[in-house]
């Protein structure tokens, strides 16, 4: 199985800042990468797909980049409405695996 | 607009079958691939499966002996069946659309998700 590992698992921040969480994959899973937002109590809601493309509706603070395994996710200017857990997923191989998470927390 | 709605048992003994059943609303099931993922309380998200309206269809190998996926187009329904369950089934199961592309293959849109707890 590929192994998505988030980093970190938990980040504190402050309305305004630029927030970036990075997802490593254990091999190469080409640019299937996508990110989720997740509040609680919620489902998950596609923010990336293709390791830097944008969902439709998505705010353009949120952005998405890759460098061989290496994957990134980051919020130009964090929002109260940001305060969330963040969630990598490839969907290269079987079976898809998710990351463990980063909860933004303030 | 898509719109996915979970339904089921919230409540399932251990050894029985966990049948759910997501109905698509706003566009026809017969596009795309269709998937279940779930994710116990205070955990990560694990994918279960897709099924697609040709037949293809793709597990996850941890599941795969137990799960069935399938889709009633004159429903415009898919539906998922795990058998033999046992407390670690407990969790909240979301159905999801599969949008794909030459590139990327994402879950574009969620159901609100159901809570199945697996105890006698």
């Amino acid at each position: 199985d590929t192994q998505m590992t988030q980093s970190p698992s938990s980040l504190s921040a402050s309305v305004g800042d630029r927030v970036t969480i990075t997802c490593r994959a254990s091999q190469s899973i080409s640019s299937f990468l996508n990110w989720y937002q997740q509040k609680p109590g919620k489902a998950p809601e596609l923010l990336i797909y293709a390791a830097s493309s944008l969902q439709s509706g998505v705010p353009s603070r949120f952005s998405g980049s890759a460098s061989g395994t290496d994957f990134t996710l980051t919020i130009s200017s964090l929002q109260p409405e940001d305060f969330a857990t963040y969630y990598c997923q490839h969907s290269y191989t079987n079976p898809w695996t998710f990351g463990q998470g980063t909860k933004v927390e303030i | 607009q898509v719109q996915l709605q979970e339904s089921g048992p919230g409540l399932v003994k251990p050894s029985e079958t966990l049948s759910l059943t997501c109905s698509v609303s706003g566009g026809s099931i017969s596009r795309y691939y269709w998937s279940w993922i779930r994710q116990p309380p205070g955990k990560g998200l694990e994918w279960i499966g897709y099924m697609h309206h040709s037949g293809s269809n793709n597990y996850n190998p941890s599941l795969k002996s137990r799960v069935t996926i399938s889709l009633d187009t004159s429903k415009n329904q898919f539906s998922l069946k795990v058998t033999s369950v046992t407390a670690a089934d407990t969790a909240v199961y979301y159905c999801a659309r599969v949008n794909s592309g030459s590139n990327y293959l994402a879950f574009d849109i969620w159901g609100q998700g159901t809570m199945v707890t697996v105890s006698s």
